[in-house]
């Protein structure tokens, strides 16, 4: 079954730090670039961060740079979340994304085909 | 700019055509792509590159572009299209990806 599954979310006191995992299944995952997305309570998507499908290149928003790692296991084929220092505004439900790159006869384009159902991650004292 | 801006709300009457924009200068560069998103549910993918539909999606949904304008149409919106959508792009720099606000759509 082709499947994103989320784990690791809870509640975390500011300040402090929270791993976040994604579990792949049913695709070759070492072949696809991953995503995190995440999504605050009743608020619209932001872009959290990207990893190259073998780990070499990451991009990150500028909300979380600074704090927050990504990485991936392809052996275990699961992607990872790593969030340190971390504040109310981070408090979100956390999803992972598949990038599917397609080099077309125009040019390249890309899009994410297949998203975790995410995990909740508050930030309160 | 790396900013995608949606209107966040539009209605249609149940059977009509409603066009959801999403503006910004990446997508003079860039394809938006569209997700729908209903509640407590995970995005799904409707539309994209220039005007491509994942498999399962219906006809009714449509995307196009105009300068830095993308467009997602629904012709004969259905109550199950009440939902919230997101334009997609990446930034200028590429390595970026860019969500539009969102447009809540209702169906009357």
């Amino acid at each position: 079954q082709v499947q994103l599954v989320e784990s690791g979310g809870g509640v975390v006191q500011p300040g402090r730090s929270l791993r976040l995992s994604c579990a792949a299944s049913g695709f070759t995952f070492s072949s696809y670039d991953m995503h995190w997305v995440r999504q605050a309570p009743g608020k619209g998507l932001e872009w959290v961060a990207v990893i190259s499908y073998d780990g070499t290149n990451e991009y990150f928003a500028d909300s979380v740079k600074g704090r927050f790692t990504i990485s991936r296991d392809n052996s275990k084929n699961t992607l990872y979340l790593q969030m340190n220092s971390l504040r109310a505004e981070d408090t979100s439900v956390y999803y992972c994304a598949k990038e599917v790159l397609v080099v077309g006869t125009t040019g390249p384009y890309w899009y994410f085909d297949l998203w975790g159902r995410g995990t909740l991650v508050t930030v309160s004292s | 700019s790396s900013e995608l801006t949606q209107d966040p709300a539009v209605s249609v009457a149940l059977g009509q055509t409603v066009r959801i924009t999403c503006q910004g200068d990446s997508l003079r560069g860039y394809y938006a792509n569209w997700y729908q998103q209903k509640p407590g549910q995970a995005p799904v993918l409707v539309i994209y590159d220039k005007n491509n539909r994942p498999s399962g999606i219906p006809d009714r949904f449509s995307g196009s572009r105009s300068g830095n304008t993308a467009s997602l149409t629904i012709t004969g919106a259905q109550a199950e299209d009440e939902a919230d959508y997101y334009c997609n792009s990446r930034d200028s720099s590429g390595n970026h990806v860019v969500f539009g606000g969102g447009t809540k759509l209702t169906v009357l």
